[in-house]
Protein backbone atom coordinates (compact mmCIF):
# COMPACT_ATOMS: atom_id res chain seq x y z
CA UNK A 1 0.00 0.00 0.00
CA UNK A 2 0.97 3.62 -0.34
CA UNK A 3 3.31 4.99 2.44
CA UNK A 4 4.52 8.35 2.80
CA UNK A 5 7.95 8.91 4.70
CA UNK A 6 9.45 11.75 6.81
CA UNK A 7 12.56 13.16 7.61
CA UNK A 8 14.00 13.74 10.07
CA UNK A 9 12.23 12.31 12.34
CA UNK A 10 13.57 15.19 15.34
CA UNK A 11 15.13 18.19 14.39
CA UNK A 12 16.55 20.37 17.71
CA UNK A 13 17.27 24.04 16.74
CA UNK A 14 18.31 27.44 18.09
CA UNK A 15 16.07 30.20 18.05
CA UNK A 16 16.87 32.20 14.62
CA UNK A 17 18.16 29.33 12.68
CA UNK A 18 16.12 28.04 9.51
CA UNK A 19 14.33 24.30 9.70
CA UNK A 20 13.08 22.31 6.87
CA UNK A 21 10.97 18.98 6.45
CA UNK A 22 10.59 16.73 4.24
CA UNK A 23 7.95 14.66 2.94
CA UNK A 24 8.28 11.07 0.28
CA UNK A 25 5.51 9.36 -0.95
CA UNK A 26 5.50 6.14 -2.83
CA UNK A 27 3.46 6.63 -5.01
CA UNK A 28 1.51 9.83 -7.33
CA UNK A 29 -0.45 11.65 -4.52
CA UNK A 30 -3.52 13.89 -5.54
CA UNK A 31 -2.25 16.39 -2.83
CA UNK A 32 -0.48 16.86 -0.29
CA UNK A 33 -1.80 18.50 3.12
CA UNK A 34 0.54 19.69 6.11
CA UNK A 35 -0.54 19.85 9.33
CA UNK A 36 0.85 20.98 13.36
CA UNK A 37 0.65 19.44 16.19
CA UNK A 38 1.22 21.38 19.35
CA UNK A 39 2.27 19.25 22.33
CA UNK A 40 -0.28 17.38 23.77
CA UNK A 41 -2.72 18.78 21.16
CA UNK A 42 -4.89 17.78 17.98
CA UNK A 43 -3.08 18.30 14.52
CA UNK A 44 -4.10 21.41 12.87
CA UNK A 45 -4.05 22.06 8.93
CA UNK A 46 -1.42 24.41 7.52
CA UNK A 47 -1.94 24.01 4.18
CA UNK A 48 -2.88 22.31 1.24
CA UNK A 49 -0.78 21.90 -2.28
CA UNK A 50 -2.32 20.66 -5.61
CA UNK A 51 -0.62 21.50 -8.49
CA UNK A 52 2.90 19.83 -9.24
CA UNK A 53 5.82 21.98 -8.93
CA UNK A 54 3.20 24.17 -6.28
CA UNK A 55 4.78 26.85 -3.89
CA UNK A 56 3.22 28.57 -1.15
CA UNK A 57 3.91 31.01 1.31
CA UNK A 58 2.58 31.50 4.81
CA UNK A 59 4.33 34.24 6.43
CA UNK A 60 8.22 32.45 7.78
CA UNK A 61 6.47 28.92 6.17
CA UNK A 62 7.56 27.97 2.44
CA UNK A 63 5.74 25.26 0.84
CA UNK A 64 6.67 22.67 -2.07
CA UNK A 65 5.18 20.11 -3.90
CA UNK A 66 7.70 18.23 -6.39
CA UNK A 67 7.01 17.97 -10.04
CA UNK A 68 6.43 14.39 -9.74
CA UNK A 69 3.83 15.13 -7.20
CA UNK A 70 5.83 12.43 -4.53
CA UNK A 71 7.63 14.83 -2.93
CA UNK A 72 7.31 18.35 -0.46
CA UNK A 73 8.81 19.57 1.63
CA UNK A 74 8.08 22.68 4.55
CA UNK A 75 10.80 25.03 4.87
CA UNK A 76 10.91 27.44 8.15
CA UNK A 77 12.65 30.86 8.17
CA UNK A 78 14.09 32.03 10.91
CA UNK A 79 12.28 29.79 13.84
CA UNK A 80 10.11 30.77 17.01
CA UNK A 81 9.79 29.04 19.91
CA UNK A 82 5.96 29.21 18.91
CA UNK A 83 6.75 27.18 16.47
CA UNK A 84 7.37 24.02 18.27
CA UNK A 85 5.65 21.14 17.61
CA UNK A 86 5.45 18.27 15.26
CA UNK A 87 5.09 18.73 11.19
CA UNK A 88 3.28 16.19 9.39
CA UNK A 89 2.50 15.74 5.42
CA UNK A 90 -0.45 13.62 4.71
CA UNK A 91 -1.84 12.96 1.12
CA UNK A 92 -4.23 10.58 -0.71
CA UNK A 93 -3.28 8.65 -3.44
CA UNK A 94 -4.65 10.07 -7.15
CA UNK A 95 -8.00 8.71 -7.15
CA UNK A 96 -7.59 7.23 -3.97
CA UNK A 97 -10.15 8.08 -0.48
CA UNK A 98 -7.75 7.36 1.99
CA UNK A 99 -5.32 10.08 3.72
CA UNK A 100 -2.28 8.56 4.55
CA UNK A 101 0.10 10.36 6.93
CA UNK A 102 4.18 10.82 7.22
CA UNK A 103 5.50 10.05 10.76
CA UNK A 104 6.13 13.46 11.30
CA UNK A 105 8.79 15.40 12.46
CA UNK A 106 8.96 17.20 15.82
CA UNK A 107 10.58 20.38 15.78
CA UNK A 108 12.18 21.96 19.78
CA UNK A 109 13.56 25.57 19.39
CA UNK A 110 15.73 26.22 22.16
CA UNK A 111 15.57 29.92 23.00
CA UNK B 1 -19.97 25.64 15.06
CA UNK B 2 -18.90 23.19 17.79
CA UNK B 3 -16.43 21.60 15.31
CA UNK B 4 -15.50 17.48 15.77
CA UNK B 5 -16.16 16.50 19.27
CA UNK B 6 -14.78 13.88 20.17
CA UNK B 7 -16.65 11.65 23.84
CA UNK B 8 -14.62 10.76 26.48
CA UNK B 9 -11.35 12.61 26.47
CA UNK B 10 -9.95 9.91 28.68
CA UNK B 11 -10.95 6.22 29.20
CA UNK B 12 -9.32 3.32 31.15
CA UNK B 13 -10.64 -0.48 29.63
CA UNK B 14 -9.51 -3.58 31.13
CA UNK B 15 -8.23 -6.17 28.66
CA UNK B 16 -12.15 -8.27 26.87
CA UNK B 17 -13.69 -5.04 27.58
CA UNK B 18 -16.11 -3.12 25.11
CA UNK B 19 -16.23 0.56 24.57
CA UNK B 20 -17.24 2.87 21.72
CA UNK B 21 -15.63 6.10 21.12
CA UNK B 22 -17.80 8.84 20.01
CA UNK B 23 -17.18 11.64 17.40
CA UNK B 24 -19.29 14.07 15.96
CA UNK B 25 -19.45 17.10 13.92
CA UNK B 26 -21.74 19.99 12.81
CA UNK B 27 -20.00 21.33 9.37
CA UNK B 28 -21.75 18.61 7.34
CA UNK B 29 -18.63 16.80 6.30
CA UNK B 30 -19.01 14.08 4.23
CA UNK B 31 -15.91 12.66 5.14
CA UNK B 32 -14.86 11.08 8.51
CA UNK B 33 -12.43 9.17 9.69
CA UNK B 34 -10.42 7.55 12.67
CA UNK B 35 -6.74 7.56 13.26
CA UNK B 36 -4.67 6.63 16.51
CA UNK B 37 -0.92 8.25 17.37
CA UNK B 38 1.34 6.17 18.73
CA UNK B 39 5.22 7.97 19.82
CA UNK B 40 7.25 7.99 17.04
CA UNK B 41 4.44 6.14 14.85
CA UNK B 42 2.42 9.26 13.37
CA UNK B 43 -1.22 9.04 12.75
CA UNK B 44 -2.31 6.18 11.54
CA UNK B 45 -5.83 5.36 9.66
CA UNK B 46 -8.31 3.07 11.37
CA UNK B 47 -11.47 3.64 9.09
CA UNK B 48 -12.70 6.02 7.05
CA UNK B 49 -16.20 6.84 5.81
CA UNK B 50 -17.61 8.67 2.59
CA UNK B 51 -21.00 9.61 3.27
CA UNK B 52 -23.58 8.19 5.16
CA UNK B 53 -24.13 4.23 4.93
CA UNK B 54 -20.33 3.40 3.10
CA UNK B 55 -17.16 2.86 5.58
CA UNK B 56 -13.90 1.50 4.38
CA UNK B 57 -10.84 0.13 5.88
CA UNK B 58 -7.71 1.75 7.00
CA UNK B 59 -3.88 0.50 7.43
CA UNK B 60 -4.84 -0.57 10.99
CA UNK B 61 -8.41 -1.91 11.13
CA UNK B 62 -8.39 -5.25 12.85
CA UNK B 63 -9.94 -4.97 16.39
CA UNK B 64 -12.39 -2.03 15.47
CA UNK B 65 -15.73 -1.79 14.07
CA UNK B 66 -17.85 1.55 12.56
CA UNK B 67 -20.85 2.30 11.33
CA UNK B 68 -21.84 5.60 9.60
CA UNK B 69 -25.88 6.48 9.66
CA UNK B 70 -25.81 9.78 10.24
CA UNK B 71 -23.76 12.58 8.34
CA UNK B 72 -23.06 14.04 12.09
CA UNK B 73 -21.79 10.97 13.65
CA UNK B 74 -19.46 8.24 13.12
CA UNK B 75 -18.90 6.24 16.02
CA UNK B 76 -15.90 3.48 16.91
CA UNK B 77 -16.20 0.63 18.40
CA UNK B 78 -13.27 -1.34 20.28
CA UNK B 79 -14.72 -5.31 20.32
CA UNK B 80 -12.61 -6.59 22.94
CA UNK B 81 -9.88 -4.27 24.35
CA UNK B 82 -6.37 -5.23 24.25
CA UNK B 83 -3.01 -3.94 25.99
CA UNK B 84 -1.90 -3.13 22.39
CA UNK B 85 -5.05 -0.79 21.88
CA UNK B 86 -3.40 2.41 24.64
CA UNK B 87 -2.76 5.14 22.19
CA UNK B 88 -4.56 8.61 21.55
CA UNK B 89 -7.14 7.64 19.10
CA UNK B 90 -8.54 11.25 16.96
CA UNK B 91 -11.81 11.99 14.41
CA UNK B 92 -11.53 13.90 11.73
CA UNK B 93 -13.83 15.03 9.17
CA UNK B 94 -13.40 17.60 5.88
CA UNK B 95 -15.47 17.89 2.72
CA UNK B 96 -15.30 15.15 0.03
CA UNK B 97 -14.66 15.94 -3.43
CA UNK B 98 -13.23 13.63 -5.11
CA UNK B 99 -11.12 13.03 -2.44
CA UNK B 100 -10.02 13.99 1.36
CA UNK B 101 -9.02 17.92 1.80
CA UNK B 102 -8.62 19.90 4.27
CA UNK B 103 -9.04 17.52 8.17
CA UNK B 104 -10.76 19.14 11.12
CA UNK B 105 -9.61 16.72 13.70
CA UNK B 106 -11.38 16.40 17.58
CA UNK B 107 -9.67 17.17 20.71
CA UNK B 108 -8.73 13.28 20.86
CA UNK B 109 -9.72 10.62 23.30
CA UNK B 110 -6.49 8.94 25.53
CA UNK B 111 -7.19 5.46 25.80
CA UNK B 112 -5.14 3.04 28.37
CA UNK B 113 -5.84 -0.57 28.31
CA UNK B 114 -4.81 -2.50 31.42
Amino acid sequence: GQQVMQIPQYQHVQEGEDFTTYCNSSTTLSNIQWYKQRPGGHPVFLIQLVKSGEVKKQKRLTFQFGEAKKNSSLHITATQTTDVGTYFCAGPETSGSRLTFGEGTQLTVNP
Amino acid sequence: NAGVTQTPKFQVLKTGQSMTLQCAQDMNHEYMSWYRQDPGMGLRLIHYSVGAGITDQGEVPNGYNVSRSTTEDFPLRLLSAAPSQTSVYFCASSYWAGGPYEQYFGPGTRLTVT
